[in-house]
């Protein structure tokens, strides 16, 4: 079975600072998905970035980049300049690449962010 | 193009009641999927369903919960009995078919007294 693991519980980052929130994850697969969702206090779940497995390029949108080792099993996640709207609780996400299988999510970190 | 829609957003529940919670998936969404949300954890996992087929439930509890997503409206999840440990945020999310990425939407939290 797949794991995912977030091994922060909280973070904390100054205003228009970098952070990088970490996650593993456990697998036998070679192609799958994995995720990072944020979820701010309005609890709805937005999708922040994607990253195929078969890809080595490392995926970024805007402010957000992840860092993908595929042999390490690590997918971290890169806040940069950040912002008091980046608070909130960020999941990781891992999905086997088969249409419709389920996201197996980590634990989630809390990212506080200091003005 | 309407996002995901959940109602109710909040219900309230006496012990033993039914709750029955409503998903709408995004325009041309064929795939929908459940996840509970326990509170300071993650999602799980629940169910999957394509119309009128529940594809993969083994996230679901033996007893007490069902899904369905009907040819015409919206996808039910359904509890049963409910007791005090079924307090949680439930959220929907779809996809299209052979989409990768699940959208959701913005939960239903269920109180039982």
């Amino acid at each position: 079975a797949q794991t995912v693991t977030q091994s922060q519980p909280e973070m904390s980052v100054q205003e228009a600072e970098t952070v990088t929130l970490s996650c593993t994850y456990d697998t036998s697969e070679s192609d799958y998905y994995l995720f990072w969702y944020k979820q701010p206090p309005s609890r709805q779940m937005i999708l922040v970035i994607r990253q195929e497995a078969y890809k080595q390029q490392n995926a970024t949108e805007n402010r957000f980049s992840v860092n993908f080792q595929k042999a390490a099993k690590s997918f971290s996640l890169k806040i940069s300049d950040s912002q008091l709207g980046d608070a909130a609780m960020y999941f990781c996400a891992y999905r086997r690449n088969n249409a419709g299988n389920m996201l197996t999510f980590g634990g989630g970190t809390r990212l506080m962010v200091k003005p | 193009n309407a996002g995901v829609m959940q109602n109710p957003r909040h219900l309230v529940r006496r012990r033993g009641q039914e709750a029955r919670l409503r998903c709408s998936p995004m325009k041309g969404h064929s795939h929908v999927y459940w996840y509970r949300q326990l509170p300071e954890e993650g999602l799980k996992f629940m169910v999957y369903l394509q119309k009128e087929n529940i594809i993969d439930e083994s996230g679901m509890p033996k007893e007490r919960f069902s899904a369905e997503f009907p040819k015409e409206g919206p996808s039910i999840l359904r509890i049963q009995q409910v007791v005090r440990g079924d307090s949680a945020a439930y959220f929907c999310a779809s996809s299209p078919l052979g989409g990768d990425t699940q959208y959701f939407g913005p939960g239903t939290r269920l109180t039982v007294l």
